[in-house]
């Protein structure tokens, strides 16, 4: 267990819904961050959040959309998402002096 | 120049055999490089790590290779085990930044 949690694990949704991820972790971090992971790419990463800021959004399209309430949790709510969103997202956070990140199980998200 | 490149793509390993995964990149201004292990329905886990000041790092049967002029760094496993059959990532980061470049992966499969 390394201390990040996502939920849900699995998520299927059409196109036209509205949901919304979740992570949370209880290591003290203060750097959060929302990567893609697509099968035979780079993870890609989406937002990165310190201290409750965002520091970055890497050109990600406006259905994603990041929310930070506070240092130990991260949302990501989706609408009106592509099929080609269809992925594993991952959730890392990393005290922000420090170099480790450590992620959390993913949630498998499929767009029909 | 963000790519991180790593090959092969995918690897298979007798037991007792040496794992050998590379990496090369661009970037000059990259001064930490980490490698993940990742196993099915994981989130990926930091292994070893190295920085550019040292040319080899080792931490049991795993040792990463670093090669400043070439812009390159390996990672081997010495007497692979079937429980190291996973997905592997290595990634770079720039310093002064929270931004992770990841390699493709390279899927290791460890026969018994």
């Amino acid at each position: 267990e390394t201390g990040v949690t996502q939920t849900p694990r699995h998520l299927v949704m059409g196109m036209t819904n509205k949901k919304s991820l979740k992570c949370e972790q209880h290591l003290g971090h203060n750097a959060m961050y929302w990567y893609k992971q697509s099968a035979k790419k780079p993870l890609e990463l989406m937002f990165v959040y310190n201290f409750k800021e965002q520091t970055e959004n890497n050109s990600v399209p406006s259905r994603f959309s990041p929310e930070c309430p506070n240092s130990s949790h991260l949302f990501l709510h989706l609408h009106t998402l592509q099929p080609e969103d269809s992925a594993l997202y991952l959730c890392a956070s990393k005290v922000t002096t420090k170099d480790t990140q450590y992620f959390g199980p993913g949630t498998r998200l499929t767009v029909l | 120049q963000q790519q991180v490149k790593q090959s092969p793509q995918s690897l298979i390993v007798q037991k007792g055999g040496i794992s050998i995964i590379n990496c090369a990149y661009e970037n000059t201004a990259f001064d930490y490089f980490p490698w993940y292990q990742q196993f099915p329905g994981k989130g990926p886990a930091l292994l070893i790590a190295i920085r550019p000041d040292v040319s080899e790092k080792k931490e049991g049967r795993f040792t990463i290779s670093f090669n400043k002029s070439a812009k390159q760094f390996s990672l081997h496993i010495m007497d692979s085990q079937p429980g190291d059959s996973a997905t592997y990532f290595c990634a770079a980061r720039a310093s002064g930044t929270y931004k992770y470049i990841f390699g493709t992966g390279t899927r290791l499969k460890v026969l018994a």
